[in-house]
């Protein structure tokens, strides 16, 4: 079945440092990708999606490219925030019949000041 | 006002209790989803539904029961609870994918439920 596999935390960054979170896939087909954000104590919240190869997702200064040819969807940011502490989950949308979401198992990110 | 609202938003219980979880929304979505959040494992589906007629299991849907009662809302319920049920639960909902659109879901704020 379909999978998602993502980088292991937690990761720990200085504000404004470069952040790069992997998300890889495996599925048929093109599935929709997606980047939700758990901020301590709340529900996900989506912070981006694409739903074809070479797609662009951006939102806040997070970006992420939806990469057919290496089934990738990396999440970056150029300068990160204390404020983007949080977990992040890569998932895909299941092309069968519950449309279900797939997740990563989510990576920690600290930012200190 | 939330979109999607989950109440309570914390329960402890006892084993053998039976609880019930609800969930609101009012995007006047049809289809609604419940997962279980555990650390280190992201988000697994227990039941979904597509209309107020269709309920289906998910991959986990073992010790578990779902109702719809109406196209805004759909419960969770734990027939008699144990221990590994302990997690943190969320209700989402979707609209269809379809026409280019990606078919998010937009997820409660959760429910941390504790069965001792």
């Amino acid at each position: 079945g379909d999978s998602v596999t993502q980088m292991e935390g937690p990761v720990t960054l200085s504000e404004e440092a470069f952040l790069t979170i992997n998300c890889t896939y495996t599925a048929t087909g093109y599935p929709s990708l997606f980047w939700y954000v758990q901020y301590p104590g709340e529900g996900l919240q989506l912070l981006l999606k694409a739903t074809k190869a070479d797609d662009k997702g951006s939102n806040k200064g997070f970006e992420a490219t939806y990469r057919k040819e290496t089934t990738s969807f990396h999440l970056e940011k150029g300068s990160v925030q204390v404020s983007d502490s949080a977990v992040y989950f890569c998932a895909l949308r299941d092309q069968g019949g519950s449309e279900k979401l797939v997740f990563g198992k989510g990576t920690k990110l600290t930012v200190n000041p | 006002d939330a979109d999607v609202t989950q109440t309570p938003r914390n329960r402890i219980t006892k084993t053998g209790k039976r609880i019930m979880l609800e969930c609101s929304q009012t995007k006047g979505h049809d289809r609604m989803y419940w997962y279980r959040q555990d650390p280190g494992l992201g988000l697994r589906l227990i039941y979904y539904s597509f209309d107020v007629k269709d309920i289906n299991k998910g991959e986990i849907s073992d010790g578990y029961s779902v109702s719809r009662q109406a196209q805004a809302k759909f419960s969770l319920s734990l027939e008699s609870a144990i221990p590994n049920q302990t997690a943190l639960y969320f209700c989402a909902t979707s609209i269809p994918g379809l026409a280019g659109g990606a078919g998010e879901q937009f997820f409660g704020p959760g429910t941390r439920l504790t069965v001792l």
